[in-house]
């Protein structure tokens, strides 16, 4: 039962460009959300959170957006660069994290 | 501040094998969580320890154990490998785990299993 869900499995931007990744959970109990960055080899890091009580939260290039009523939230980057190249995970925990299938990104220069 | 270390990182197995896998949590961190990964699957949350007793599981079979020692160091166990155990198994820490805390966890680099 995938309650976290990246809908694209991939995703090629042009550097200098948006980037937007996209996350649907299905658990109305979930409120707090995180997006993870992974490259080859290495573990998840932390990139951005959000929780409920906001409906943005920004840093730096790194935006995420909650539309609670959706169950939808969404990663945008900008501008894109090469070195964003990586798979995005986005995760809620409650009890247990919940991870969704992830989004490999490409900036291509 | 040393980070979540695991070991091996690649390992070869044949079906029917057992295989153990060390993960160290960054220092003073209590919980341990294990995940699998798989292309398409993202990552699937295998169990959680705290304070040496499993606090969570997920949906595995019974073929995957893991323990916590109480330096909060864990060891997770598959036994009678399976060719779709094949997967990079991904270790996490954070301070406490606790079910909804917020925070983050922190992840090693993961150990590369395949099974042939």
């Amino acid at each position: 039962d995938q309650q976290v869900k990246q809908n694209s499995p991939s995703l090629s931007v042009q550097e200098g460009r948006i980037s937007i990744l996209n996350c649907d959970y299905t658990n109305s109990m979930f409120d707090y959300f995180l997006w993870y960055k992974k490259y080859p080899a290495e573990g998840p890091t932390f990139l951005i959170s959000i929780s409920s009580i906001k409906d943005k939260n920004e840093d730096g290039r790194f935006t995420v957006f909650l539309n609670k009523s959706a169950k939808h939230l969404s990663l945008h980057i900008v501008p894109s660069q090469p070195g964003d190249s990586a798979v995005y995970f986005c995760a809620a925990p409650y009890n247990q994290f919940y991870f969704g299938t992830g989004t490999s990104l490409t900036v291509i220069p | 501040k040393a980070g979540v270390t695991q070991t091996p990182r690649y390992l070869i197995k044949t079906r029917g094998q057992q295989v153990t896998l060390s993960c160290s949590p960054i220092s003073g961190h209590r919980s341990v969580s294990w995940y699998q990964q798989t292309p398409g699957q993202g990552l699937q949350f295998l169990f959680e320890y705290f304070s040496e007793t499993q606090r969570n599981k997920g949906n595995f079979p019974g073929r995957f154990s893991g323990r916590q020692f109480s330096n909060s160091r864990s060891e997770m166990n598959v036994s009678t490998l399976e060719l779709g155990d094949s997967a990079l198994y991904l270790c996490a820490s954070s301070l406490d785990g606790r079910a909804g805390a917020y925070n983050e966890q922190f992840f090693g680099p993961g150990t590369r299993l395949t099974v042939l």
